[in-house]
């Protein structure tokens, strides 16, 4: 199967600061996803983004396809970015979804 | 709104019993993934179906688990009999292929 690999594994905020979140891929993936998964447990859609760069208020992503890797940044954090953020994509054989094991995040006040 | 519908939320049964989660994906979405996610092993895929056939279940323990898709509209996935190592929230996604998937918000179950 395909390795997912994300970094940090685990990061503390000072609420206001700016972050980096990467996500790398042993192979090509199709339909990248970036989730949230909030401390009650929801895993929240955050980016569909195969390829190209998306912004969304204060998150952005971008994802290199042709080198198999993603970034999700997180600018003016706020506590109630604080969670685990998952990356997760596609392989191109069955379509299955091959998830990383997350970064998680806590913002504080 | 559409959203991917999981019953029940919570269960707690006592090893031995029968579990059955349900799923009930988006409408007109053609895959259903069934994931597993515990704090030792994160999120682990345990079947995979589309447009109601099995394509992967891999993931899942053959013995006393088994996955279906009676119909376009529910998913199940049931654990007989159920074991405290099946302690773990349990998630169902759904999606067109080669688009984006939703997650409903998982069954926490509890074999105790």
């Amino acid at each position: 199967g395909i390795q997912v690999e994300q970094s940090p594994p685990d990061l503390i905020l000072q609420e206001g600061a700016n972050s980096t979140l990467r996500c790398n891929f042993s192979d090509s993936v199709n339909n990248l996803q970036w989730f949230h998964q909030n401390p009650w447990g929801q895993l929240i859609n955050l980016f569909y983004i195969p390829s190209g760069t998306k912004q969304n208020g204060r998150l952005s992503a971008t994802t290199v396809a042709t080198e198999r890797y993603s970034l999700l940044y997180i600018s003016s954090s706020q506590t109630t970015d604080s969670g685990v953020y998952f990356c997760a994509g596609r392989g191109y054989n069955f379509n299955k979804f091959y998830f990383g094991s997350g970064t998680k995040l806590n913002v504080k006040p | 709104d559409a959203r991917v519908t999981q019953t029940p939320r919570h269960k707690v049964t006592e090893m031995g019993q029968e579990v059955t989660m349900r799923c009930q994906p988006i409408l007109g979405h053609n895959t259903v993934f069934w994931y597993r996610q515990t704090m030792m092993q994160g999120l682990e895929l345990l079947a995979y179906f589309r447009n109601r056939a099995p394509l992967d279940d891999s993931g899942m323990p053959k013995d006393r688990f088994s996955a279906e898709m009676p119909d376009a509209t529910l998913a199940t996935l049931k654990i007989q009999p159920s074991e405290p190592r099946d302690s773990a929230v349990y998630f169902c996604a759904s999606g067109l292929e080669n688009t984006e998937a939703f997650f409903g918000q998982g069954t926490r179950l509890t074999v105790v």
